[in-house]
């Protein structure tokens, strides 16, 4: 079946750090990948996206490639703020309008 | 103007009652979804509704039943409501895309469900 591996957390990170959070899948086919931000008390927003091999995803100053050969998506960002401390999910999936399967979360806490 | 709406977004009751989560999104989505989010924060699908029609029920006690009456609400009914069952229940939609063109998924801001 289809699976996403995240690191694991919790990392805390000074102001201005750069940030890695890494994501590993498993799934038949080509999957779209997905990165999701949850702040805290509030629902999950889409970050950013890849839906083919090689593709960047990229938004907030956050960063992710899709990587077949590895089958990856870790999430980058090159100067953290306070205000990026938030779940950050890693997710796949199959086919449009098919299931998203998550991985576990990576909570993610900037201190000034 | 909110995309994918919920209601309530808290639910405080006792064991045993039923109760029922609303969801309506404005998105023009073809396809709905229920999630759970458990006190580790890992979410799990529970349903997925295509135009009306059930098409994911995973393994999910049967006192859970969704209801879609078209295909912009996805309610989630919950008969004699467990300890075990408190969580937060998120809704999503998503609309199918072409050539493998994914558009990605809509969340709603979650319910927190208290079983006490």
């Amino acid at each position: 079946g289809n699976s996403v591996t995240q690191m694991e957390g919790p990392v805390t990170l000074s102001e201005e750090a750069f940030l890695t959070i890494n994501c590993t899948y498993t799934a038949t086919g080509y999957p779209s990948l997905f990165w999701y931000v949850q702040y805290p008390g509030e629902g999950l927003q889409l970050l950013l996206k890849a839906t083919k091999a090689d593709d960047k995803g990229s938004n907030k100053g956050f960063e992710a490639t899709y990587r077949k050969e590895t089958t990856s998506f870790h999430l980058e960002k090159g100067s953290v703020q306070v205000s990026d401390s938030a779940v950050y999910f890693c997710a796949l999936s199959v086919t449009s309008g098919s299931r998203l399967t998550f991985g576990e979360g990576t909570q993610l806490t900037v201190n000034p | 103007d909110t995309a994918v709406s919920q209601t309530p977004k808290y639910l405080v009751t006792q064991m045993g009652n039923d109760k029922s989560i609303k969801c309506e999104q404005n998105l023009g989505h073809d396809t709905m979804y229920w999630y759970k989010q458990d006190s580790k924060k890992f979410l799990k699908i529970m349903f997925s509704y295509n135009n009306k029609e059930l098409i994911i029920n995973e393994t999910v006690p049967n006192r859970f039943s969704p209801k879609s009456p078209d295909k912009a609400h996805l309610n989630l009914h919950i008969n004699s409501l467990e300890l075990g069952d408190s969580a937060v229940y998120f809704c999503a939609s998503s609309r199918a895309g072409v050539n493998r063109l994914n558009y990605g998924y809509t969340f709603g801001s979650g319910t927190r469900l208290t079983v006490v």
